[in-house]
């Protein structure tokens, strides 16, 4: 069965700090993995996707298989920032979505 | 445009009582998904619809729990003899065919 860790409840940090929210997961077939993200009081809303493979408000993540992680990064974090961030995989070709239970960053000034 | 849009927004059941939750999808999306939130979890996966068609139940709890879609547009969750442990947000996504699943605002169900 399919299976996502983010092993962090909660990350603080300070501006200007480089952040990384780690994310395993366990998958036997090819995975979709994604990023999401919920500012307070919004909605969740996708953040960005290893096929893209684009850099969204400064942050990256690389899918390494070797691993199994697809740990999320920014080299300068922003108090904006601060938000609840889920790792989720996409499976069963309709990319349905498994989540972690997440991380909340914290971004002080 | 319009997002896709939950009511009610907050619904407090007594125990045993039925509850019906409506998710109106982006217009044209063909995929709709509901998944369950419970406190301090991530969404779990319950069900999913191609059009009018469920496709996927394997994450419905219970039978106490029943989807439809019968247009293929609004959906409509439907819980059966409500427990405690039903308590949880209740979200909606819609995606154009398996592409980007845009989220609603959550439905937020309490059984008391």
């Amino acid at each position: 069965a399919q299976r996502v860790t983010q092993p962090e409840k909660l990350l603080s940090v300070f501006k200007g700090a480089p952040v990384e929210l780690k994310c395993n997961y366990s998958y036997s077939g090819s995975p979709e993995l994604f990023w999401y993200v919920q500012y307070s009081r919004q909605r969740l809303q996708l953040l960005l996707r290893h096929i893209s493979r684009e850099s969204i408000k400064g942050f990256t993540a690389d899918l390494n298989k070797g691993e199994t992680s697809f740990h999320l990064k920014k080299p300068f974090a922003q108090e904006e920032d601060s938000a609840m961030y889920y790792c989720a995989l996409g499976y069963k070709g309709y990319s349905t979505l498994t989540f972690g239970k997440g991380t909340m960053l914290l971004v002080s000034p | 445009g319009a997002g896709v849009s939950q009511s009610p927004r907050y619904k407090v059941a007594k125990r045993g009582q039925d509850v019906a939750l409506r998710c109106d999808p982006i217009s044209g999306h063909v995929s709709l998904f509901w998944y369950q939130q419970a406190l301090g979890q991530g969404p779990e996966f319950l069900t999913y619809f191609q059009n009018e068609a469920q496709l996927d139940k394997s994450g419905l709890p219970s039978d106490r729990f029943f989807a439809e879609r019968p247009e293929g547009s609004v959906s409509t969750l439907k819980i059966q003899r409500t427990q405690q442990e039903d308590s949880a947000v209740y979200l909606c996504a819609s995606s154009l065919h398996a592409g980007e699943q845009y989220f609603g605002p959550g439905t937020r169900l309490t059984v008391t």
